[in-house]
């Protein structure tokens, strides 16, 4: 079974600029979410989607990130401008459902900020 | 929210057994503790996750007291792939079962 895809693994730009990231989740996993995770710290949830309906996206900074995810399937998450304090790891993971179901995690996308 | 508190680190020794203990005092009824491993350039894998008493399974334990307070997990006869971060976390029915990590316990085993 293909685990969670996410591309691209680098990436390097300069404050201001923008990023996207894109996720594949694991074919029929209903349950996407979006993780933050900054060095030396654990991950942060930034949003969670069941479907193509947001459930939880109260710690996602509205005035410059965005995600969506069409069809319920793929999941893009857009930074727009970037700060220097983005620089972290963003990982994507999905699940069955939510709930106490067990999360995969994809390989996650390093972003720095120069 | 349920918080969690584990060490920030533990050192062991290929063959021991390591304890990590995980605090969570404001656990509800309902809420689900699950721990994760993490390697570096790695994300997150799920290891074990249970509710009360004790929880097995092929390379884990999670020791659960009437409480609910806290939690240990057991891992048995560490080797040097074991050298990672373990995150506690309690999923949380009333917040949509939301997973909160918190900085997780460096486990280092030494030869």
């Amino acid at each position: 079974e293909a685990g969670v895809a996410q591309s691209p693994r680098y990436k390097i730009i300069e404050k201001r600029q923008s990023v996207a990231f894109w996720c594949n989740p694991i074919s029929g996993h209903a349950t996407l979410y979006w993780y933050q995770q900054i060095l030396g710290q654990g991950p942060k949830l930034l949003i969670q989607f069941q479907n193509n309906g947001v459930v939880d996206d109260s710690q996602l900074p509205k005035d410059r990130f965005s995600a969506e995810r069409l069809k319920g399937v793929d999941s893009t998450l857009k930074i727009q401008p970037a700060k220097l304090e983005d620089s972290a790891v963003y990982l994507c993971a999905s699940s069955l459902l939510g709930g106490p179901n067990e999360q995969f995690f994809g390989p996650g996308t390093r972003l720095t900020v120069l | 929210l349920a918080k969690t508190t584990q060490p920030i680190s533990m050192d062991s020794y290929e063959g021991q057994e390591v304890n990590i203990t995980c605090s969570h005092n404001n656990i509800a009824t309902n809420d689900y503790i699950t721990w994760y491993q993490q390697f570096p350039s790695q994300g997150p894998r799920f290891i074990i996750q249970g509710y009360k008493t004790k929880v097995t399974n092929e390379v884990a334990s999670l020791f659960i007291p009437a409480d609910r307070k806290s939690s240990t997990l057991s891992l048995p006869r560490v080797s040097l792939s074991d050298t990672a971060v373990y995150y506690c976390l309690v999923g949380e029915e009333a917040a949509g079962n939301k997973l909160t990590f918190g900085g997780g316990t460096r486990v280092l085993v030494k030869p």
